[in-house]
């Protein structure tokens, strides 16, 4: 399966905290994208991290990319309240022009303390 | 959420009925993609679409059809034919691809079998 696998599935700590969420996948890769999802919501892209690409940041995020062992981590510094969601990384692959295909984890839930 | 809409937003549906999710985007996207998300898990492919009139299967096509008649619109329909149809509904769009690309999510449609 080209599935990638997240860890860990839940994640619970207290509002200022920094939370570390990991993406393994098993196939090579175009690129790597995060998305959060809140509750019975849509996603939203988060950011997106190509396979030359080793490490990207966007405001209080920060991905890594590490082809060489196929995972990637998301750290998101000084959580908030308003970022509990549960987050998904999404493996990308070519499959005709124009298209290409995501295959997703099966998310970590991320729950802030106030 | 962007722009793209999907609606109903909640669906119910008898066994044995067809019924058809509707997905409209105004971002002058080329692709666009139907997933389908069971509780506490990732999404899966059903469908997607590089341009108007062609259409492809993705990983759990069986039971579902779509059509893309206009760039804008690509709706889902669950045929009787889906053993287990009950479950959240998210549709997607993208540029063109010319390297690694964002996919943008409706709101999604939850659909339930009564």
């Amino acid at each position: 399966s080209q599935q990638g696998e997240e860890d860990p599935q839940a994640l619970s700590i207290q509002e200022g905290e920094n939370a570390t969420m990991n993406c393994s996948y098993k196939t090579s890769i175009n690129n790597l994208q995060w998305y959060r999802q809140n509750s019975g919501r849509g996603l939203v892209h988060l950011i997106l991290i190509r396979s030359n690409e080793r490490e990207k940041h966007s405001g209080r995020l920060r991905v890594t990319l590490d082809t060489s062992k196929k995972s990637s981590s998301l750290l998101i510094t000084a959580s908030r309240a308003a970022d509990t969601a549960s987050y998904f990384c999404a493996t990308a692959f070519f499959i005709i022009q124009g298209a290409q295909k995501l295959v997703f984890g099966q998310g970590t839930r991320l729950t802030i303390n106030p | 959420d962007g722009g793209i809409t999907q609606s109903p937003k909640y669906l119910f549906r008898k066994e044995g009925q067809n019924v058809t999710l509707s997905c409209e985007q105004n971002l002058n996207h080329d692709a666009m993609y139907w997933y389908r998300q069971d509780p506490g898990q990732g999404l899966r492919l059903i469908y997607y679409s590089q341009i108007v009139n062609d259409f492809q299967k993705g990983d759990i096509a069986e039971g579902y059809s779509v059509s893309r008649e206009k760039k804008e619109s690509f709706p889902l329909t669950v045929t009787s034919a889906q053993k287990n149809p009950t479950a959240f509904y998210l549709c997607a769009s993208s540029f063109w691809a010319r390297g690694a690309d964002t996919q943008y999510f409706g709101p999604g449609t939850r659909l339930t079998v009564l």
